[in-house]
């Protein structure tokens, strides 16, 4: 079980807007804005896509924004694409000894 | 831009040691400024963060594997590696390596990882 609780899956047709949720604990989502959140295609690098909850690295499309309320937070991808298709991770740091916590994952299909 | 590589034996007996090795490119991994580390997806689960060294040699573990886990720098030759000992089918997983930079919390650069399956 993983120490987020992401869905495990979620869908949309293309020029629509999803959001995937990532429910924590006060120790870690609820505790720190150091909320982010990974897009994976199976056998390739996973690749940062917001960092500090709602930051974007550079290079990265503005249709990803993410947002957090107290324990619990949201990554939202706007104008889907069907390269949007991938899974979707949310990690935090954490004041448990575990320092760095993940999701189970979200697979996001683009319909 | 820098790029870690997963290399290491993809079949493991039970009790035996797992042993990975990362190769970084286009960045040094004395330079400090980083922490190079390990992260581990079971089959059809979420990722686990295992752990991360310094270039000081700091090591920081997740409790929960840490009396089985070390990992380490080879500077000459520009990789780290991670030893998990006393392995069971419940060790069997994708192992990505990832980089940190200090100071951000956020893993910035992975691998593209290496199955490997515990196993008699």
């Amino acid at each position: 079980q993983s120490a987020l609780t992401q869905p495990a899956s979620v869908s949309g047709s293309p020029g629509q807007s999803i959001t995937i949720s990532c429910a924590g604990a006060s120790s870690d989502v609820g505790d720190y804005d150091y909320v982010s959140w990974y897009k994976h295609h199976p056998g390739k690098a996973p690749k940062v896509i917001i960092y500090d909850v709602s930051h974007r690295p550079s290079g990265v499309s503005n249709r990803f924004s993410g947002s957090k309320s107290g324990t619990t937070a949201s990554l939202t991808i706007s104008g889907l694409q069907a390269d949007d298709e991938a899974d979707y991770y949310c990690s935090s740091y954490s004041s448990s000894s575990t320092l760095w916590v993940f999701g189970g994952g979200t697979k996001l299909t683009v319909l | 831009q820098v790029q870690l590589q997963e290399s290491g034996p993809g079949l493991v007996k039970p009790s035996q040691i797992l042993s990975l090795t990362c190769s970084v490119s286009g960045g040094s991994i004395s330079s400090g400024g980083y922490h190079w580390g390990w992260i581990r997806q079971h089959p059809g689960k979420g990722l686990e963060w295992i752990g991360y060294i310094y270039s000081s040699g700091n090591t920081y573990y997740n409790p929960s594997l840490k009396s089985r886990l070390s990992i380490s720098l080879d500077t000459s030759m520009n990789q780290f590696s991670l030893k998990l000992s006393s392995v069971t089918a419940a060790d069997t997983a994708v192992y990505y390596c990832a980089r940190r930079t200090i100071a951000t919390y956020y893993f910035d650069s992975w691998g593209q990882g290496t199955l490997v399956t515990v196993s008699s």
